[in-house]
């Protein structure tokens, strides 16, 4: 069975400084990891994806994520902080077609990540 | 290009009436996927299309859900006698496919359904 675990259901920041939320997965065949956000009243937007391609994974407005698999991670990194970074960050999993699977996304709880001024 | 749209955006129902939502995926996507996200779950995996073939319905919580595509385009997803519990926002998403390269999944806007 596969799942993911975001290990921070609130994260607050300063403007300009770095931004860390951390996901571990649990997959029983080589995964696809996603980042997606939802900003209020807004659909869910795909950040980024890793496919087995390089484990270091650069996705839209200065967002990277690294694949690590001897510690089953995939945390999401910013450098610096805009005030427009406020949002949900779902992190995903999926096993893709493997075995027959239908490539449902599995998310997680989600992180709420506030950026103070 | 034009994304998923659903409809309504909004719905607010009584316990007990049956709902029907809709999902326009992009096209030519033949994969079609439905979650609900409420407070309580989380989002979650509901019912899967890919193509003609027969779909997954191992994320629907009781047969007071049904699914179902028309045309391999258009898909509508019913709830029979809503109950309170089902108040969530229904999300439709659509992938060029289910194989790891095609599966990036788009989604819509969602709708957001009340149960009173």
């Amino acid at each position: 069975a596969q799942s993911v675990t975001q290990l921070d259901s609130h994260v607050s920041v300063s403007e300009g400084t770095p931004v860390l939320l951390r996901c571990n997965y649990s997959s029983s065949y080589s995964p696809s990891l996603f980042w997606y956000v939802q900003h209020p009243n807004k659909g869910l937007q795909l950040l980024l994806k890793y496919t087995s391609a390089a484990t270091l994974v650069k996705g839209i407005n200065g967002f990277e994520a690294e694949f690590k698999k001897s510690e089953t991670s995939f945390h999401l990194t910013k450098p610096s902080a805009h005030m427009s970074d406020a949002a949900e960050y779902f992190c995903v999993v999926s096993e893709g077609d493997y075995g027959g699977a239908t490539n449902k996304l599995i998310f997680g709880t989600g992180t709420l990540l506030a950026v103070q001024p | 290009g034009a994304g998923v749209s659903q409809s309504p955006s909004n719905k607010v129902t009584e316990k007990g009436k049956d709902v029907e939502l809709r999902c326009d995926p992009i096209s030519g996507h033949t994969a079609l996927y439905w979650y609900r996200q409420s407070l309580g779950q989380g989002l979650e995996f509901l019912i899967y299309f890919q193509g003609n073939s027969a779909p997954d319905k191992s994320g629907l919580p009781s047969d007071r859900f049904s699914a179902e595509r028309t045309g391999g385009s258009v898909s509508t997803l019913t709830i029979q006698r809503t109950q309170q519990e089902d108040s969530a926002v229904y999300l439709c998403a659509s992938s060029l496919g289910r194989s790891r390269v095609l599966s990036e999944q788009y989604f819509g806007p969602g709708t957001r359904l009340t149960v009173t």
